[in-house]
């Protein structure tokens, strides 16, 4: 079983429709928690951290529950600028690494 | 402020073959961790250099080791290369070691092809 699973995708949304991204992880170890973002041939950039609490960054929305041991996503008016890959990243701070899932795929539509 | 650099941007190298891939840091940074991506999975995690040593390794074989310099620029080698070996290499540097909630910053990555 992979550490972090992610639906591949792709999504393939209209502009201005909101859209939700989960993701689970198998190592209840993991202390931290982000969504990266990948366009298409460039490097990973940091989308957000996720907090327990829940936190939000513009049309942008995380949530983490640790006892289910699962991280969502939420994305609201999306614009076509969205479309990209969404790679959900934990951190096992004694192995001092970034673990990614695979990435799930959007793509927004005019 | 100079970001993360990796060179080159593209190889094509035989199975077998060695190869060397470079990183600077970006300014201010002394810590690199390089990372295997290939095409349709996640970064995987390589190794981590703090301060010239080894920090952390993921599960790759031997003939993948490292290098940091004093000024923290890095190098990935890959010996007796195999056709998986063929995926985009990412190297990313912080202000600290993973752990300590210092925030990645990758380079554009060298993309090896093994044939």
């Amino acid at each position: 079983r992979k550490e972090v699973e992610q639906d591949p995708g792709p999504f393939n949304v209209p502009e201005g429709a909101t859209v939700a991204f989960n993701c689970t992880y198998s190592n209840s170890a993991s202390q931290s928690f982000f969504w990266y973002r990948q366009d298409c041939r460039k490097e990973p950039k940091l989308l957000m951290s996720v907090y327990s609490s829940g936190n939000e960054d513009g049309r942008f929305t995380a949530q983490l529950n640790r006892a289910s041991q699962y991280i969502s996503l939420l994305i609201r008016d999306s614009k076509l600028s969205d479309s990209a890959t969404y790679l959900c990243v934990l951190m096992d701070t004694g192995r001092r690494a970034l673990t990614f899932g695979s990435g799930t795929r959007l793509q927004v539509q005019p | 402020e100079t970001g993360v650099t990796q060179s080159p941007t593209h190889l094509i190298k035989t199975r077998g073959q060695q190869v060397t891939l470079r990183c600077s840091s970006q300014s201010g940074h002394n810590t690199v961790s390089w990372y295997q991506q290939a095409l349709g999975q996640g970064p995987q995690f390589i190794f981590q250099y703090y301060r010239e040593e080894e920090n952390g390794r993921g599960n790759f074989p031997p003939r993948f080791s490292g290098l940091q310099f004093p000024n923290y620029s890095s190098e990935l080698n890959v010996n007796a290369l195999e056709l998986d070996d063929s995926a985009l290499y990412l190297c990313a540097s912080s202000s600290g070691p993973t752990g300590d909630n210092s925030p990645l910053h990758f380079g554009n990555g060298t993309r090896l092809t093994v044939t």
